[in-house]
């Protein structure tokens, strides 16, 4: 049972254009939202979160927006840079209970110069 | 500061054998966590730590043992190492509860 989706595994972005990364969810207790960056051979890296009682948090290049009505979030990147290309985890959690954080599967961003 | 610190990077393992994996943070984090990420797959959570001495069970903790005795370290130990436990594990640590925290670098696990 898949609680968080990401349903395109890839996403192929000119540099300096928009990158736009979907994340889905069907949990209605997830009320905190991480996303992460992830190179090859590294952990990831924590990029931005939003908390259920904001739909924008913004941060430099990167903007977060919840649609709570329908379980949707997504990640802006403008202007995309090839430094970014990377795959992106969506991850959501629950204040009730304990630290779980359940991620996605994840979308391979591609920057094309 | 070095982060989150994992060794070994890679490890190929017998069926049965048993072996820890070693995680150490150095900002004083008290929130400790072991991910285990399969191919294609998004991370699932193992075992987590919410300071020295307490520890609680995570989605996937099957086949694995944690302990912390100390705010630094979080070893992970696996004990009869089976193909299903094939995996990359990262460790990761934070300062406060919901928090993006840090991941280590991981560790590849291969077991044959």
């Amino acid at each position: 049972d898949q609680q968080v989706k990401q349903n395109s595994p890839s996403l192929s972005v000119q540099e300096g254009r928009i990158s736009i990364l979907n994340c889905d969810y069907t949990n209605s207790m997830f009320d905190y939202f991480l996303w992460y960056k992830k190179y090859p051979a590294e952990g990831p890296t924590f990029l931005i979160s939003i908390s259920s009682i904001k739909d924008k948090n913004e941060d430099g290049r990167f903007t977060v927006f919840l649609n709570k009505s329908a379980k949707h979030l997504s990640l802006h990147i403008v202007p995309s840079q090839p430094g970014d290309s990377a795959v992106y985890f969506c991850a959501a959690k629950s204040n009730f209970g304990n630290e779980k954080l359940t991620f996605g599967t994840g979308t391979r961003l591609t920057i094309i110069p | 500061n070095a982060g989150v610190t994992q060794t070994p990077k890679f490890r190929i393992l017998k069926i049965g054998q048993s072996m820890t994996l070693q995680c150490a943070q150095d900002m004083n984090h008290n929130y400790m966590y072991w991910y285990r990420q399969d191919p294609g797959m998004g991370l699932k959570l193992i075992y987590y730590s919410v300071g020295a001495g307490i520890t609680d069970k995570g989605e996937v903790p099957n086949g694995y043992n944690v302990s912390r005795s100390t705010t630094e370290d979080f070893p992970l130990r696996l004990e009869l190492a089976a193909p299903s436990q094939t995996s990359v594990y990262f460790c990761a640590s934070s300062y406060s509860k919901g928090t993006g925290g840090f991941f280590g670098p991981g560790t590849r696990l291969t077991v044959l």
